[in-house]
């Protein structure tokens, strides 16, 4: 079946570099949440889509983060000029409607090294 | 932010053991999820809660939203080596849209 899928599933970058992180939610599903999980933390929401609603961007740790969702569908979530503490696993989750649906999909997540 | 304190943070048992982990809030919640994460996939859903006191059962795995609704607890019986992996707790604060507040997780291990 077609669950949530993210690419690359891995990624090494120099610091300072540009990255940009791919999310394709499950087919019909009208919102896209992005995570940052650090080694030994919790999840850290980042971002939040719904429909055409302006996102709620209220996670998002710095200026260098930035998100878009095309067509209410694919998200790119982009780092600008990494720094070794973004070195994380990105996860991004859909679901059929906004946080009052507790059924949030996660995908695999994209690990994130910066050297 | 909010924070959600889960212990243990980590727990090694026997095949066959029962576990228990919980997680406390300094908040109010009005929703207490319980998934699990095995390595390298995104956490899936095992139990949701929505009202104090509720007790649910999926399976082996039993879990219950605390009557202060600053509390929760998961329970598994009769562990098996499939059930490792990293447990977290989620919470939410207010109905509508607010975001899931997360745990820092459990992470179990079964010995055969």
């Amino acid at each position: 079946g077609a669950g949530v899928s993210q690419s690359p599933s891995n990624k090494v970058t120099e610091k300072g570099k540009d990255v940009e992180l791919r999310c394709d939610p499950i087919s019909g599903h009208t919102a896209l949440y992005w995570y940052r999980q650090s080694l030994g933390q919790g999840l850290e929401f980042l971002i939040y889509f719904q429909g055409n609603s302006a996102p709620d961007k209220s996670g998002l740790p710095s200026d260098r983060f930035s998100a878009e969702r095309t067509g209410g569908s694919v998200s790119t979530l982009t780092i600008q000029r990494t720094q070794q503490e973004d070195s994380a696993v990105y996860l991004c989750a859909s679901s059929f409607s906004g946080w009052g649906a507790d059924t949030q999909y996660f995908g695999p997540g994209t690990r994130l090294t910066v050297l | 932010g909010q924070q959600l304190n889960q212990s243990p943070q980590s727990m090694f048992i026997q095949e066959g053991e029962d576990v228990s982990m919980n997680c406390t809030s300094s908040s109010i919640f009005n929703t207490w999820l319980w998934y699990k994460q095995d390595p390298g996939e995104g956490p899936v859903l095992l139990i949701a809660l929505y009202k104090a006191g509720e007790l649910t059962s999926n399976g082996r795995l039993t879990a219950q939203f605390g009557i202060t609704r600053k509390d929760s607890f998961l329970n598994i019986s009769a562990s098996i080596p499939s059930d490792v992996g990293i447990y977290f707790c989620a919470g939410r604060t207010y109905s509508g849209n607010t975001p899931l507040v997360f745990g820092k997780g459990t992470r179990l291990s079964v010995i055969a």
